[in-house]
């Protein structure tokens, strides 16, 4: 059964930098047609998808955080992280990992459990 | 960037009726979209994709059609446990986007 786990701290002051690593287990983001994304989800609002990196190290990015995001991946830990700089109030979110495989749904399926992100001086 | 549009925002409904559940596209993304649901506390699950696919595992309750810019989600004969809020997503453009959401209460 696939599985995947965020960590990271749960609060972080403005300005600092939010690392987050997403482990996961029965698959590989070597494989073919495998990426792993990051979506977040503000408290009561919507889902916002940040970043996604595939198994050939293609990196894609939300046009609006571009700036302030970084994605690799670990593929002898099986882990994703993200990196998000200058962290502001407003990026106080849900945290959410997500498997997106190309050779079947396209979409996201299955997702972590998430991590709340508290972004307060 | 690719708007998706949910309506309505909510939908209060009975056991054993019927939900329809829309996502309007800014513009088209051929069928390359899918729906999620999400419960209080939960992670979204995949429901559909390409528009009309059942994910592994969603009850056959749960349909969806359209293609282009206009898509609809209908439960059927629904459940209490179908209460949650139901998300759409488009796949065909980069950024990878999702609609505001329809919030399901029976």
């Amino acid at each position: 059964q696939i599985t995947l786990r965020e960590s990271g701290p749960t609060l972080v002051k403005p300005t600092q930098t939010l690392t987050l690593t997403c482990s996961f287990s029965e698959f590989s983001v070597s494989t073919y047609g495998v990426g792993v994304a990051w979506i977040r989800q503000p408290p009561g609002k919507a889902l916002e998808w940040l970043a996604l990196i595939y198994w050939n190290n293609d990196e894609h990015y939300s046009p609006s955080l571009r700036t302030r995001l970084t994605i690799t991946k670990d593929t002898s830990k099986n882990q994703v992280v993200l990196t998000m700089t200058d962290m502001d109030p407003v990026d106080t979110a849900t945290y959410f990992c997500a498997l997106r495989r190309v050779t079947e749904t396209h979409l996201f399926h299955p997702w972590g459990q998430g991590t709340l992100v508290t972004v307060s001086s | 960037e690719v708007v998706l549009t949910q309506s309505p925002a909510t939908l209060s409904l009975s056991p054993g009726e019927s939900a329809t559940l829309s996502c309007r596209a800014s513009q088209s993304v051929g069928t390359d979209l899918g729906w999620y649901q999400q419960k209080p506390g939960q992670a979204p699950r995949l429901l559909i994709y390409d528009a009309s696919k059942g994910a592994t595992g969603t009850p056959a309750r749960f349909s969806g059609r359209g293609s282009e810019t206009d898509f609809t989600l209908t439960i059927s004969n629904l459940e209490p446990e179908d209460s949650a809020v139901y998300y759409c997503q488009q796949r065909y453009f980069w950024p990878l986007t999702f609609g505001g959401g329809t919030k399901v209460e029976i």
